[in-house]
């Protein structure tokens, strides 16, 4: 059991770049989840996908991000024209179909400057 | 989901039980308790879950009053390892998994 991987672990860019970020999951785990926490605050739920499809958005997922997961295994989410705003760990968990546990991983911090 | 109250802080001292209560006055009947933790710079790792029965595993066990209205988190030897931020989290569990709801924990400071 490898666990959660995230790329990058940091990511420093200027305000109206793109930046993309990559979750593996751990295998066979159908379900995928994106969060996002910032300083002094629990993580919120962004998105999550069962296999490849997603199926819940949260309002904090504005149009400027977008989630894929294509063949039901890896994840990424691209942020595009980023705004300081978006400085923030970005977590990614998955979760077997009949579990109770998410596992998390380590997490991806973005800078926004 | 119902709405959790933790002390935003707490201090243990080492070797000495860490007891982290949770108020979850307006749980529902088919809600669960959940508690993860997340250790400085890495992501929340589940601890462990109850629906109203005491739950015990190897990291900690989970107090559930009768009427759940409430909850404790006990680790019953801490180590300065165990310095983190506590979440518990009510949340229904259906079929699969649904995302979780953290609310801004407990800062557990584990002390030598």
């Amino acid at each position: 059991d490898t666990g959660v991987s995230q790329n990058p672990r940091h990511k420093i860019t200027k305000r109206g770049q793109n930046v993309t970020f990559r979750c593996d999951p751990i295998s066979e785990h159908n379900r995928l989840y994106w969060y996002r926490q910032t300083l002094g605050q629990g993580p919120e739920f962004l998105t999550y996908f069962q296999n490849e499809a997603q199926l819940e958005k949260s309002r904090l997922l504005s149009d400027r991000f977008s989630a894929e997961r294509p063949k039901g295994s890896f994840s990424t989410l691209e942020i595009q024209r980023t705004e300081q705003g978006d400085s923030a760990m970005y977590l990614c968990a998955s979760s077997p179909g009949t579990g109770n546990e998410q596992f998390f991983g380590p997490g991806t911090r973005l800078t926004v400057l | 989901d119902a709405k959790t109250t933790q002390p935003t802080s707490m201090d243990c001292a080492e070797g000495r039980a860490a007891n982290l209560p949770c108020n979850h006055s307006t749980i529902s009947g088919n809600e669960y308790v959940y508690w993860y933790r997340q250790i400085h710079s890495q992501g929340p790792q589940y601890i462990i879950h109850g629906l109203k029965n005491n739950e015990t595993n190897e990291m900690a066990s989970l107090i559930i009053t009768e009427d759940r209205k409430s909850s404790t988190l006990i680790l019953p030897h801490a180590t300065l390892r165990d310095t983190a931020v506590y979440y518990c989290i009510v949340r229904v569990l259906v079929s699969g998994n649904t995302p979780l709801v953290f609310g801004k924990g407990t800062r557990l400071s584990v002390i030598a």
